[in-house]
């Protein structure tokens, strides 16, 4: 099955303890994401990458760190987590040509909560 | 600019009733997707129906139609005989940077519009 997984998929944490939330895809897509959701903001881009070694920032980067050493794998990692981090984030990959071009699918999302 | 504005924060309907959920974008560019998505009390994003601006055809997905107008920059979804399992938030979405640009960078989102079905 296509998919794209994420964990852990909820996560309690205290200020500055560091933490990684990893997020793997099996469809062979070069395009990978990470987006934070919050109320009334929507969806925001933290990075992205477009292949592997070759990442860069997306709208509110602040605070996060990325990483692309495989194609599959993009995790997002928080040195030092803060109370402004909590959020509902989602992982997302897509291709970039094709019939189905441009459509990026989303991971089940991770709930973090900094406290 | 990358905005993509959805002016209906929350809308209701009565089960098997049609609603239809407006979103307006910004864009200088005549080739484009758009895209709605749909995230239940789950919190899973799925997507909802896709739209190629250079088809004059609306997208239709079962249920679920857009009505796309190019001139206006208007992407609205109507959802027919409207079930309790439609209950959701819907995002408006369409890439960015334009596909002149590469695209396919990211989604740029509406800030949603909550849909509750009432039985």
């Amino acid at each position: 099955e296509a998919q794209v997984t994420q964990n852990p998929r909820y996560l309690i944490t205290v200020t500055g303890k560091k933490l990684t939330v990893t997020c793997s895809q099996n469809m062979n897509h070069e395009y990978m994401s990470w987006y934070r959701q919050d109320p009334g903001l929507g969806l925001r881009q933290i990075y992205y990458s477009m292949n592997v070694e070759v990442t860069d920032k997306g709208d509110v980067p602040e605070g996060y760190k990325v990483s692309r050493k495989e194609k599959r794998n993009f995790p997002l990692i928080l040195e030092s987590p803060s109370p402004n981090q909590t959020s509902l984030y989602f992982c997302a990959s897509s291709h970039p040509s094709g019939s189905l071009a441009y459509e990026q699918y989303f991971g089940p999302g991770t709930r973090l909560t900094v406290t | 600019a990358q905005t993509v504005t959805q002016s209906q924060p929350e809308m209701s309907v009565q089960e098997a009733e049609t609603v239809t959920l407006s979103c307006t974008y910004d864009t200088s560019e005549s080739d484009y997707y758009l895209f709605w998505y749909k995230q239940p009390p789950s919190r899973q994003m799925i997507l909802v129906i896709r739209q190629e601006a250079y088809k004059q055809q609306n997208a239709t997905e079962n249920r679920f139609s857009v009505n796309f107008q190019k001139a206006a920059k208007s992407f609205s979804l109507k959802i027919s005989d409207s079930q309790l399992g439609d209950a959701a938030m819907y995002f408006c979405a369409r890439p960015f940077p334009p596909l002149t640009q590469g695209g396919s960078e990211k989604l740029v989102f509406g800030k949603g519009t909550k849909l509750t079905v009432n039985p």
